[in-house]
């Protein structure tokens, strides 16, 4: 099952621009991690955040997490052609003991970035 | 360093065939994952190896899905009788051991007529 929704579902920008997706989660977390795909390829992944952070930034990525809203958001900022992909967040749930458990994906955003 | 390897990366067969899947987890990572993508959603994971053995495969569905991982490198995912539904991508990820980030294999794409 899923664990969460990204928002939006498809996202379409003009290069140079910023875009910013949304997720949303339903359970308790360790962490939460966000990945990219591109069309036939594996995830990638991309930056992770932990249930006692609030903001991290990787380069042209900035993810914040709000646990009091389970939710999230991915901004890439400038964005290029090459980020055109699908982006997918991913939480591990606050049930294990630590380690490296399972994630729980949601349904993804497709990030369409138009020269 | 060779990335997570998966074979083959394109499959197709008829309903009720068997159909297997190997991954080859990069080296060193001892936990693996096994992963169903359906079009158009997020990868929901199958079963979880720490080593050779399956810490969670509540997912599974194990009247007709196996796995294995014997020594707790290599892993094969096994589908019989396969049926129409499981048509999707089948993904692999593995990582090393305390660490949370995973690291995936291309996918195995099923496609039962």
């Amino acid at each position: 099952s899923q664990q969460g929704e990204e928002d939006p579902q498809a996202l379409s920008i003009q290069e140079g621009e910023n875009a910013t997706m949304n997720c949303s989660y339903k359970t308790s977390i360790n962490n939460l991690q966000w990945y990219r795909q591109n069309s036939g390829r594996g995830l990638v992944h991309l930056i992770l955040i932990r249930s006692n952070e609030r903001e991290k930034h990787s380069g042209r990525l900035r993810v914040t997490l709000d646990t009091s809203k389970k939710s999230s958001s991915l901004l890439i900022t400038a964005s290029r052609a090459a980020d055109t992909a699908s982006y997918f967040c991913a939480t591990e749930n606050l049930y294990s003991g630590g380690g490296a458990d399972g994630l729980t994906f949601g349904k993804g955003t497709h990030l369409i970035i138009q020269p | 360093e060779a990335g997570v390897v998966q074979s083959p990366r394109y499959k197709i067969i008829e309903k009720k065939q068997p159909v297997a899947f190997w991954c080859n987890p990069i080296s060193g990572h001892n936990t693996l994952y096994w992963y169903l993508q359906n079009l158009g959603q997020g990868p929901e994971l199958l079963i979880r190896y720490e080593n050779e053995e399956a810490v969670d495969d509540s997912q599974l569905p194990k009247d007709r899905f196996s796995a294995e991982r014997l020594k707790g490198v290599d892993s094969t995912l096994k589908i019989q009788p396969a049926e129409l539904g499981d048509s999707a991508v089948y993904l692999c990820a593995s990582s090393p051991q305390g660490l949370e980030t995973q690291y995936f294999g291309p996918g195995t794409r099923l496609l039962v007529l």
